[in-house]
């Protein structure tokens, strides 16, 4: 089992450009969510997907968008990067809501 | 609102010393609680959790925590840290919220 995985590992933007960073899981589990980690200030909730065909904000979730294509995979979408988005990003998962959460490896994002 | 605090944002410890890294929560209701690591460029990993039952919690390379619901407290202590341990770590809390991480602290250890 992979576990969760992200792709890119690595991005540079230009500020207005726009992306979408990949998020799959195997281990068949029903929540998913995005972090922003960023120095000093621990990770903080983007959004996340309680189950299949449902997603809500979490504590930062303006400048993104998130879709839950089926239960495996949960990607995140800057429509226009601003700097204040260069961040490293990590996605989740979990066997139910709020329980023990999985990590993937995470995608270092930089917006010039 | 639930809230985690990571009093220590940075630890410099030598090498097989002791260590005890310091998480408070605040929640109204029963939580869970758990406390992942990170090492230089990767993701979390889990540490160890309470979820019930006895209240000191072993995890994973010789790391354990004890809960302490008067003092709303999850330190996390190792005897005798090595080189490998350097790492952020991060506690967090569930409670009638989402999950809450604390800023987390950089664990240095000093040859």
């Amino acid at each position: 089992n992979a576990g969760v995985t992200q792709t890119p590992k690595f991005q540079v933007l230009k500020t207005g450009q726009s992306m979408t960073l990949q998020c799959a899981q195997d281990m068949n589990h029903n929540s998913m969510y995005w972090y922003r980690q960023d120095p000093g200030m621990g990770l903080r909730l983007i959004y996340y997907s309680a189950s299949e065909g449902t997603t809500d904000k979490g504590e930062v979730p303006n400048g993104y968008n998130v879709s839950r294509l089926n239960k495996r995979e949960f990607s995140l979408r800057l429509e226009s990067a601003a700097p204040s988005q260069t961040s490293v990003y990590f996605c989740a998962s979990s066997p139910q809501d709020w329980t023990e959460q999985f990590f993937g490896p995470g995608t270092r994002l930089t917006v010039l | 609102a639930q809230s985690v605090t990571q009093l220590d944002s940075q630890v410099p410890v030598f090498e097989e010393a002791p260590v005890e890294l310091r998480c408070n929560y605040s929640s109204s209701v029963s939580v869970y609680l758990f406390w992942y690591v990170q090492y230089p460029n990767q993701g979390l990993q889990l540490l160890l959790k309470y979820l019930s039952g006895s209240t000191l919690v072993k995890g994973i390379n010789g790391f354990e925590a004890e809960f302490n619901k008067s003092q709303t407290s999850f330190h996390l202590r190792k005897p005798s840290v090595h080189i490998s341990d350097t790492a952020e770590y991060f506690c967090a809390v569930i409670g009638n919220e989402k999950l809450t991480f604390g800023t987390g602290t950089r664990l240095t250890i000093i040859p």
